[in-house]
């Protein structure tokens, strides 16, 4: 398997600008996560989904952040408007619901909002 | 409010020596523990799991500690390598079993040849 694939790798945006960052998680795998990573917070959930609906998405900073899994193989985070405080890596992770929920992370998106 | 504490930001071993990492959780009863290992520009990638009822679990030259009364756990590497050298993370699951787990802030393990 390929693992988890997350798209783009780095990204540099003007701030106001739309982000729209991509997850394709590991086949077979029900449950998908996003989490952000800063030195400052360390590594913070935002949302999961369960067999592609939302479960919880108490982490989401604000109304500017949005998640969707229109299917089991594909994930989206968007940031809109972003903001230079939203900079940070944007990890994506994806785990079997019958085990005991190993995350497989993907390698992150950098983004740098300027 | 939620809070898991990861030792020391960072920590420097001789090699050859047992690294010992420690994570303490408020304010939690999780249902598994999980720690993970960081390398720069890379995500994180699964170690170990222990379980609300296990005390202690192995794997090769790693060997983590579970106490709920104390809300710690205690992660060492025997005869520790340069290769080890990384950022160690733990990771709970608060869900009670449903896998919403959040992470510690991390140690970074610099073992000095």
């Amino acid at each position: 398997d390929a693992g988890v694939i997350q798209s783009p790798r780095h990204e540099v945006t003007e701030m106001g600008q739309e982000v729209t960052l991509r997850c394709k998680p590991i086949s077979g795998h029900d449950y998908l996560f996003w989490y952000r990573q800063t030195m400052m917070r360390g590594l913070e959930l935002l949302i999961y989904f369960n067999n592609n609906v939302p479960i919880d998405d108490s982490g989401m900073p604000e109304d500017r952040f949005s998640a969707k899994m229109p299917n089991a193989s594909f994930s989206t985070l968007k940031i809109q408007p972003s903001e230079p405080r939203d900079s940070a890596v944007y990890f994506c992770a994806s785990t079997r619901g019958l085990d005991t929920g190993e995350l497989f992370f993907g390698e992150g998106s950098r983004l740098t909002v300027l | 409010s939620q809070k898991i504490e990861q030792n020391s930001e960072a920590l420097n071993i001789q090699e050859g020596k047992t690294a010992t990492l420690t994570c303490n959780y408020t304010n939690y009863s999780p249902a598994y523990l999980q720690w993970y290992r960081q390398d720069p520009g890379r995500g994180p990638v699964f170690l170990l799991l222990i379980r609300e009822n296990e005390k202690e679990k192995r794997k090769e030259r790693l060997k983590v500690t579970f106490d709920t009364t104390l809300k710690q756990s205690l992660f060492h590497i025997t005869a520790s390598q340069p290769a080890d050298s990384a950022t160690y993370l733990c990771a709970l699951d608060i869900g009670g079993g449903t896998y919403k787990y959040i992470f510690g802030t991390g140690t970074r393990l610099k073992v000095l040849a």
